[in-house]
């Protein structure tokens, strides 16, 4: 248990639904993220927010929507999906710190939702 | 930009030991990082190196060179349980102190 729970852990979707992705961290993080996992590729990072501000988009596309209500949540909307998008997604977080400049301290991650599209 | 390479598939036998290698390339460097993960679950943290040297804990150790822009992990006394994809993982500087991570090193330990 890593203290980051990701529901759903496994979805089936078409390219017309809509559905979303849920992360939930009980270790009082402060920064939170979005990855993708795809088979033999390396750990793609989607989107993040720090201090409940999205801070960066890796030029995601649209069909992608995060949403992070508060620090302890981070959603990931889907919307027509295409089905390269089929992948293991990844939500972590960390504790974001400064010192002399900005950085992370390590991450630590949910079990993901492995998507499968039609 | 940044790119990190690392072997894709290792085997090793059970009780021996194994090193696992990183390059990476990157324009301005704040650690590294290795992570574990098993098949259908999350990815885990074993070590982070920021300076030169070697950073031991238990049977794992991971060794960072700057100046090579090269890391090991080595595993020792191997088990079976030992048998995951193991994540090397760059933060730096120009990436807003983001992570990068390397496709990963498949490892099976076989008896």
């Amino acid at each position: 248990e890593t203290g980051v729970t990701q529901t759903p852990r496994h979805l089936v979707m078409g390219m017309t639904n809509k559905k979303s992705l849920k992360c939930e961290q009980h270790l009082g993080h402060n920064a939170m993220y979005w990855y993708k996992q795809s088979a033999k590729k390396p750990l793609e990072l989607m989107f993040v927010y720090s201090l409940e501000e999205r801070v960066e988009n890796n030029s995601v596309p649209s069909r992608f929507s995060p949403e992070c209500p508060n620090s302890s949540h981070l959603f990931l909307h889907l919307h027509t999906l295409q089905p390269e998008d089929s992948a293991l997604y990844l939500c972590a977080s960390s504790q974001d710190l400064w010192d002399r400049g900005r950085y992370h301290e390590k991450l630590f991650f949910g079990s993901g939702t492995q998507l499968s599209v039609l | 930009g940044q790119n990190i390479d690392q072997p894709t598939e290792m085997t090793a036998t059970e009780g021996a030991i194994v090193q696992i290698n990183c390059t990476y390339q990157t324009s301005g460097f704040n650690g590294l990082f290795w992570y574990q993960q098993h098949a259908g679950e999350a990815p885990t943290f074993l070590s982070y190196n920021v300076l030169d040297g070697l950073e031991e804990k238990g049977r794992f150790s991971s060794f960072l060179s700057r100046s090579k822009g090269y890391s090991y992990l080595l595993l020792k006394e191997l088990q079976m349980k030992d048998s995951a994809s193991y994540l090397c993982a760059v933060r730096g500087w120009n990436q807003g102190g983001k992570l990068i991570f390397g496709q990963g090193t498949e490892l099976s330990v076989k008896p």
